[in-house]
C-alpha cells in the first residue's frame, strides 16, 4: 500500500515569491492535515480536512496561507507571497475516520531566500 | 492547554544498550499517545499508538508505556542498535480522536556501533 505522497521534495524560492505543496493521502483515508515543523521542534497543525471540508484551521496564516481539498483526496497549501520565516518543513499526513493513528508523508523542505 | 514535553532532548548509548525515552504531557484527559520515529531529513514513521484504556503497546524491540494519571509514557528499545539512530518524538490530540496532534520535541537518540 502506498504511503502520503508529497511534492516537492524540495524548494528554494526568494522572498515575496508564491508557492504551493501538494499532498496525496492514502487511499481511503478521508482526514488530512498538514502540518508545519521549524528545526528542532515537532509539527505544529496548519489546517485539518474531513473529506472537503476544513474542520480545523485556526492556526492557519490566512493573509498568506491557503489550502483547498476540492475532491475530498488529495490537497494543495500555497504560501503567497512567502516571507523568510516560512522556511520549514511542511508535512502532510492522514487518518481514517475509524481510527486515530496519523500517518506521514516525507515531507516538503522549503527555503526562502 | 496541553503542553508535551521530552526529556533528554538528546541521548547516547552504545549498540546494545536498552534505555528509555521519556514523554510527559500536562493534562491527563487525552484519548491516545503515539510515538513517532523522525529520520534526519525524513518524515514522521509511526511506531505505536496507545488508547487511553491501555496500558502499553510491543511492537519487536519496542514497548511504549501510558501512565495517564501521572501524565507520563515511556518507550523503551530494547538491544539497541545503530539503525535505531533517530529522533523520537511523542504526541497527544487535542480534543477528539482524530484532533490535532500536540507534539514533544523529541529526543535525538544516537546509537554507537
Amino acid at each position: 500500500e502506498a504511503g502520503v505522497v508529497q511534492s516537492p521534495r524540495y524548494k528554494i524560492i526568494e522572498k515575496k515569491q508564491p508557492v504551493a505543496f501538494w499532498c496525496n493521502p492514502i487511499s481511503g483515508h478521508n482526514t488530512l492535515y498538514w502540518y508545519l515543523q521549524n528545526l528542532g521542534q515537532g509539527p505544529e497543525l496548519l489546517i485539518r480536512y474531513e473529506n472537503e471540508e476544513a474542520v480545523d484551521d485556526s492556526q492557519l496564516p490566512k493573509d498568506r496561507f491557503s489550502a483547498e481539498r476540492l475532491k475530498g483526496v488529495d490537497s494543495t497549501l500555497k504560501i503567497q507571497p512567502a516571507e523568510l520565516g516560512d522556511s520549514a518543513v511542511y508535512l502532510c499526513a492522514s487518518s481514517l475516520d475509524t481510527s486515530p493513528e496519523q500517518f506521514f508523508g516525507p515531507g516538503t523542505r522549503l527555503t526562502v531566500l | 492547554k496541553q503542553e508535551v514535553t521530552q526529556i533528554p532532548a538528546a541521548l547516547s548509548v552504545p549498540e546494545g544498550e536498552n534505555l528509555v525515552l521519556n514523554c510527559s504531557f500536562t493534562d491527563s484527559a487525552i484519548y491516545n499517545l503515539q510515538w513517532f520515529r523522525q529520520d534526519p531529513g525524513k518524515g514522521l514513521t509511526s511506531l505505536l499508538l496507545i488508547q487511553s484504556s491501555q496500558r502499553e503497546q510491543t511492537s519487536g524491540r519496542l514497548n511504549a508505556s501510558l501512565d495517564k494519571s501521572s501524565g507520563r509514557s515511556t518507550l523503551y528499545i530494547a538491544a539497541s542498535q545503530p539503525g535505531d539512530s533517530a529522533t523520537y518524538l511523542c504526541a497527544v490530540p487535542l480534543g477528539s480522536q482524530g484532533g490535532k496532534l500536540i507534539f514533544g520535541q523529541g529526543t535525538e537518540l544516537s546509537v554507537k556501533p
